[in-house]
């Protein structure tokens, strides 16, 4: 059973810092990685989508990277600004199989 | 494009009544989720489905949780009777048929509810 976790569970930055949030799974058997982001009482917007063939995948100031050979990947955040600050999941994607959430890292970006 | 569309966005009820909620997904996507996402943890699949059928309901408590997916368009889930642990977010999601394609999920901005 594919089980999924974030750290750090929360994340408080100044403005302007490059940032890493890591998801972790244990089953490496993966069809694909999707990154997502959460603000308060709202739902969730698809950030970056890695399939499993691929090692990393950009978007403006947001990079995600994937080894699924250790179970991991990164969500770079580059040059932070206050409007970053949200909570941000991980969702692991098996063959066959839906997705499986991590409990997603809270970050706050301070002016 | 419209997005995924959901209602209502907030319901508060008494434990042992009944709630519904309601989902549009985006056109043209085959595949429908309801997820359930307590507060501080990551969401958890209740019911995909694909097309108008049934493809995953193993988290769904039926004893209680309904959902049905008419004409392989909008899609209705049911909660009967309602208990305080079913205090949550519902998401609705959508995506592309899921075999060789990205298989990427879109979500609606959920309906939360409250249960007393």
């Amino acid at each position: 059973k594919q089980e999924v976790t974030q750290i750090p569970a929360a994340l408080s930055v100044p403005e302007g810092e490059n940032l890493v949030l890591n998801c972790s799974f244990t089953d490496s058997a993966i069809y694909n990685l999707q990154w997502f982001r959460q603000d308060p009482g709202k739902g969730l917007t698809s950030l970056l989508l890695i399939q499993s063939s691929q090692r990393e995948q950009t978007s403006g100031r947001l990079n995600a990277s994937l080894d699924k050979s250790s179970g991991r990947s990164t969500l770079y955040i580059a040059a932070s600004q206050p409007g970053d600050s949200a909570t941000y999941l991980c969702a692991v994607g098996g063959y066959g199989q839906n997705f499986v959430f991590g409990p997603g890292t809270r970050l706050s970006v301070l002016p | 494009e419209a997005g995924v569309a959901q209602s209502p966005r907030y319901k508060i009820i008494e434990k042992r009544q009944s709630v519904a909620f309601w989902c549009n997904p985006i056109s043209g996507h085959a595949t429908l989720y309801w997820y359930q996402q307590i507060l501080g943890q990551g969401p958890k699949l209740l019911i995909q489905f694909q097309n108008n059928g049934v493809v995953d309901d193993s988290q769904l408590p039926k004893d209680r949780f309904s959902a049905e997916r008419l004409k392989g368009v909008d899609s209705t889930l049911k909660i009967q009777p309602a208990k305080l642990e079913d205090s949550a977010v519902y998401l609705c999601a959508s995506s592309l048929e899921a075999p060789g394609v990205s298989w990427e999920l879109f979500f609606g901005e959920g309906s939360r509810l409250t249960v007393l």
